[in-house]
């Protein structure tokens, strides 16, 4: 257990439903990651937040993609009108501001996301 | 667009044996690399990383190598045991560049023969 908790670890969704998942990192980091992994490939990055300030989307972000971090502890990503495509693992990690990089990020266990 | 890539997608190795996973990569603005290492139904792992400064770095039973020259990077993992067998993926970062995102390869499976 890396300290990072993700909530639900699988959820089953009906196509065009919207889904919302949960992500509690460390409670001293500041640095707070959402990427998305399918079958056999690696994670892809998603978005990142510095505390309440989302820094930085990837283009696999769409306008259905939306994840906030309102108070800098926990995020929420949210996707709208779930297609089958976005049937994936979804990872949150978090790193400490003490790091110039993000290179000790931890990840939590993932949210296994199916859409039928 | 730019990568990171592996040469190997399996790898069976004897228990007690060493084992080496090969990754390539083409981002010549990346200045750290990181291997995680990932079991079935669990997030990624982090083992080691390196920045682009160095080109060799020890962990316990784990070392990195960085050629910058051939952009390759690889995972040395000594004496490996039936808890190694996993899902191993190399990630590299550009801080530089202002961006705090890891791209990852696709994974080597390393399955150890006990």
């Amino acid at each position: 257990d890396t300290g990072v908790s993700q909530n639900p670890r699988h959820k089953i969704t009906k196509r065009g439903q919207n889904v919302t998942f949960r992500c509690d990192p460390i409670s001293e980091h500041n640095r707070l990651y959402w990427y998305r992994q399918t079958l056999g490939q690696g994670p892809e990055f998603l978005t990142y937040f510095q505390n309440e300030a989302q820094l930085e989307k990837s283009r696999l972000l769409s306008d259905r993609f939306s994840a906030e971090r309102p108070k800098g502890s926990f995020s929420t990503l949210e996707i709208q009108r779930t297609e089958q495509g976005d049937s994936a693992m979804y990872l949150c990690a978090s790193s400490s501001r003490y790091t110039t990089t993000n290179t000790e990020a931890f990840f939590g266990q993932g949210t296994r996301l199916t859409v039928v | 667009g730019e990568s990171v890539g592996l040469h190997l997608p399996t790898l069976s190795v004897q228990e007690g044996d060493n084992s080496i996973i090969n990754c390539a990569y083409s981002n010549s603005a990346s200045d750290y690399f990181i291997w995680y290492k990932q079991e079935s139904g669990k997030g990624p792992q982090f083992i080691i990383d390196i920045r682009s400064n160095m080109d060799k770095r020890q962990g316990q039973r784990v070392t990195v190598l960085l050629n910058k020259t051939v952009k390759h990077l690889s995972l040395q993992i000594a004496a490996t045991q039936p808890g190694d067998s996993a899902v191993y993926f190399c990630a590299e970062g550009a801080s530089g560049a202002g961006s705090y995102q890891l791209t990852f390869g696709k994974g080597t499976k390393l399955s150890v023969i006990p």
